[in-house]
């Protein structure tokens, strides 16, 4: 299986401060296609997962441009530009190019 | 915009069986994949079970393998999850998803005990 690494697993951050959460995995992403299934998932407490990036770089609709996401290989990070009260939560990056498809442990992420 | 909704958790003995439903409110390819995540209380998520093409092409996790079902109704707009012989670690909240987590229901409460 596919492990991945999130890092750090918890994050304190001051509003409107950058934030930045690393994640890697056991083995390389890139599926036969070409693409990287490597997505980003943000829970915030007592919500479903709602998915904010998608193939290591794409803001799935309705995203705000303060996230983005970037990586190849077995390295990727999602950033927040400028962190406001909403974005906490836990944040989960996950892998879908092989089965079973992956989860990181999950980067809890409070304001300071 | 497809909504997801799931039903049928609730408490069961160990050994005993449960059986979950989503249903989507709007049209999904048979293409797209369609499965079910769970959450242990406190804990982080994982894909369980998936399924595309009308039902043929199939997934589980080893942890439920033998013991749980998936299938899907392209004509209903539906999936469900059979889950026979459970155990305590089980216990979780089942989330429906689809196209790899572009769409994710509310999840239901499935707790394993006696």
């Amino acid at each position: 299986d596919v492990v991945m690494t999130q890092s750090p697993l918890s994050l304190s951050v001051t509003l409107g401060q950058p934030a930045s959460i690393s994640c890697r995995s056991s083995q390389g992403l890139v599926f036969g296609d070409g693409d990287t299934y490597l997505h980003w998932f943000q829970q915030r407490p007592g919500q479903s997962p709602r998915r904010l990036i998608y193939k290591v770089s794409n803001r799935d609709s309705g995203v705000p441009d303060r996230f983005s996401g970037s990586g190849s290989g077995t390295d990727f990070t999602l950033k927040i530009s400028r962190v406001e009260a909403e974005d906490v939560g836990i944040y989960y990056c996950v892998q879908d190019t092989g089965w079973p498809w992956t989860f990181g442990q999950g980067t809890k992420v409070e304001i300071k | 915009e497809v909504q997801l909704v799931e039903s049928g958790g609730g408490l069961v003995q160990p050994g005993g069986s449960l059986r979950l439903s989503c249903v989507a409110s709007g049209f999904i390819s048979t293409d797209v994949w369609m499965g079910w995540v769970r959450q242990a209380p406190g804990k982080g998520l994982e894909w369980v079970a998936i399924s595309r093409r009308g039902g043929s092409d199939k997934r589980y996790v080893d942890s439920v393998k033998g013991r749980f079902t998936i299938s899907r109704d392209p004509a209903k707009n539906s999936l469900s999850l059979q889950m026979n012989n459970l155990r305590a670690e089980d216990t979780a909240v089942y989330y429906c998803a689809s196209d790899r987590g572009e769409v994710w229901g509310q999840g239901t409460l499935v707790t394993v005990s006696s």
